[in-house]
Formats: structure tokens, sequence, C-alpha cells
């Protein structure tokens, strides 16, 4: 059965500094990844997709990067966070096409900039 | 671009009754898929059903059903039989279908059963 683990849980970090958020998938190839942004009570905003290694697409701006270095991780970054960074992040996988096709969240990581 | 739309952002019902979510979508693909997520109090994200925009007969899983009408571009969910477990946030959510990967995502409705 394929996992999904997010980590951190939780971060608390200053304005400005940096930032790295991991996602890692067991148990299925070539994953098609994603990047979500939740603001408290907000929608979910697509940041980052991913279909190979490598291989990154960028969906909205928000001074953030992300990088597939291997094919089961996707890194969410930043060099120097905003206020406005604050929020839930959720990585997700993407099943192959057809009647099965669904995403699957990890859990998330709560970011708290103060 | 692709939109979608969902107008209630709270709604309270009794427990064992039956409620329905609205969302409408805009997209200029011809062949697109809808699907609906809950999220729980914990924050965990679950898939809960799908609708491909080519198939005619709405799609049922569980106690869960869609309303999927093409000419008003909306996809309402039904859940029958409410429990108190099914308290949450509901999301609609929309891929194009012509090789695309964005799949974006309503603003969420709240809903509360209670007993």
């Amino acid at each position: 059965a394929q996992t999904i683990h997010q980590w951190p849980v939780a971060e608390i970090k200053a304005v400005g500094s940096p930032l790295s958020l991991g996602c890692t998938i067991k148990g299925k190839s070539s994953p098609n990844l994603y990047w979500y942004w939740q603001a408290t009570g907000g929608t979910l905003q697509q940041l980052f997709y991913s279909i190979t290694v490598g291989q990154v697409e960028s969906v909205v701006q928000l001074n953030l990067s992300a990088s597939r270095p291997k094919d089961d991780q996707f890194i969410l970054s930043t060099e120097k966070l905003l206020l406005s960074h604050s929020g839930f992040y959720l990585c997700a996988w993407r099943t192959g096409g057809g009647s099965n096709e669904r995403l699957f969240f990890g859990h998330g990581t709560k970011l708290s900039v103060l | 671009a692709q939109k979608v739309t969902q107008t209630q952002t709270s709604i309270s019902v009794m427990e064992k009754t039956t409620v329905t979510m609205d969302c409408v979508y805009e997209t200029q693909d011809s062949s697109y898929f809808l699907f609906w997520y809950k999220q729980t109090a914990s924050g965990e994200i679950v898939f809960l059903i799908r609708q491909d925009s080519y198939k005619k007969e709405n799609a049922t899983v569980g106690h869960y059903s869609l309303n999927f009408q093409k000419p008003k571009s909306s996809i309402g969910l039904i859940i029958t039989a409410t429990q108190i477990e099914d308290s949450a946030v509901y999301f609609c959510a929309m891929r194009e279908g012509t090789g695309g990967y964005k799949v974006v995502f309503g603003s969420g409705t709240r809903l509360l059963v209670s007993p």
C-alpha cells in the first residue's frame, strides 16, 4: 500500500528565516506530486506539481520553490519566510488516470511565521 | 481559466437527515473531472467521490451521491442519513481533462451535524 509522509508536523519560524518542508511517497513509482497551501479556514491553493524527478512546475508565485530530488521525494522551500507564508502545507500524490483518479494527501505541516 | 465556486459557507443539520452542498464550476474544456473531498477537524483530507464530465449517470458511493447538472455547470454533493462524524469541511475540486495537472478547489462548505 502507498503511504505519504510529511515532515515536520509543525514549525514555528521567524520572518526572514529559511524553510524546508518535505514529503515522501512510499509504494508508488513515479508518482505525480503536488504541494498545496491552505490559509486558516481557506481553500487549498495549488503551489507546485511534479510528474518526474528533477521536473517541477509552478502554479502560483508565493516566493516559494520546490524540488524533486528523488522519485519518492518532494521538497518545498524558501530562503526568506514572510508572514503571509503562515498556514497549512499539504503534499499529495495523484493516482493514474481513469476511474480511480484522485488525490491522496499527507497529514500536512502547520507553519506559523512570527 | 478553470474555477470552482462554493457559495455555502456553512450548513447545520440534524443527525439522520439529508444535506445537499452546492458547487458550480467554470471551464473551457469539453472533458473534465469533478471531485469532492472532506477535511476533518484534524486537518486530514480524504477523497469522497468523483464525476467524469462525459458520464451522464450520477456517481454514488455509500451515503454520498452527486447531482451532476452539466448544462448548469453544477455538481452538488448529497449526503443521506447524516451522522455526527460527517461534520467537516467539504471541498469541491476540478481537473481539466486535456493533459491538465492543475486541480482547482472551491472555498469549502463547513457542515455541522447535531444530535
